[in-house]
């Protein structure tokens, strides 16, 4: 099976940097992904990892460790938009394919 | 179309009926997903289709539960015998190839009463 693991809650402040860490187990990992999901909207695209290393777009930046089964998204210069859930998704590699799978979200809460 | 399609956008319905959720997704995408999301919770993963593979159903909660994709384009979701727990938003994701990012429809909302 697979498991992927992320925070639940983050709180920040506005022109901040935060950090939302993601740590996932599994076994025909092919690559992980990071989404943002406003109330009510549906998950967007913000970033794909299948190398080890940092991945910069702007003002996010994803990072992921294949051996340690661990990725991080960095936000920095908060804005009150990017207040949003934050979800963790890792491509599984099977038979049919690949499977994307997601973590829990990490819902987070940027403050004036 | 520009973008993933779902329909209905709210589905209510009575407990015991059967509903069919319908997912259009971007022209040329060889993958699809469902997932079903909860209030407040993440995706839940329920089904995948990849070009002429077969499907990996391994999400699907139940039996009730089943969906096909129709010359690798369209797919419907059905749900037999609705159960107050299913009520949740269904969302659909279609990428160009399975190593690709994933486009989202907005989802139907589904509510079992």
């Amino acid at each position: 099976g697979q498991n992927i693991d992320q925070p639940t809650e983050m709180t920040a402040t506005e022109g901040a940097i935060v950090q939302i860490n993601c740590t996932y187990q599994t076994s025909g990992f092919n690559g992980l992904f990071w989404y943002q999901q406003h109330a009510g909207e549906a998950p967007t695209f913000l970033s794909y990892n299948v190398l080890d290393g940092l991945e910069e777009k702007g003002r996010f930046s994803s990072f992921l460790s294949r051996s340690k089964g661990y990725s991080y998204l960095l936000l920095k210069e908060l804005q009150m938009k990017d207040s949003a859930s934050y979800l963790c998704a890792v491509l599984i590699l099977t038979g049919g394919g690949n499977k994307l799978t997601f973590g829990t979200g990490t819902q987070l809460k940027v403050e004036l | 179309g520009a973008g993933v399609s779902q329909s209905p956008s709210n589905k209510v319905t009575e407990k015991g009926k059967d509903v069919e959720l319908r997912c259009d997704p971007i022209s040329g995408h060889t993958a699809l997903y469902w997932y079903r999301q909860s209030l407040g919770q993440g995706l839940e993963f329920l089904i995948y289709f990849q070009g002429n593979s077969a499907p990996d159903k391994s999400g699907l909660p139940s039996d009730r539960f089943s969906a096909e994709r129709t010359g690798g384009s369209v797919s419907t979701l059905t749900i037999q015998r609705t159960q107050q727990e299913d009520s949740a938003v269904y969302l659909c994701a279609s990428s160009l190839v399975s190593y690709s990012e994933a486009f989202f429809g907005q989802g139907t909302r589904l509510t079992v009463v």
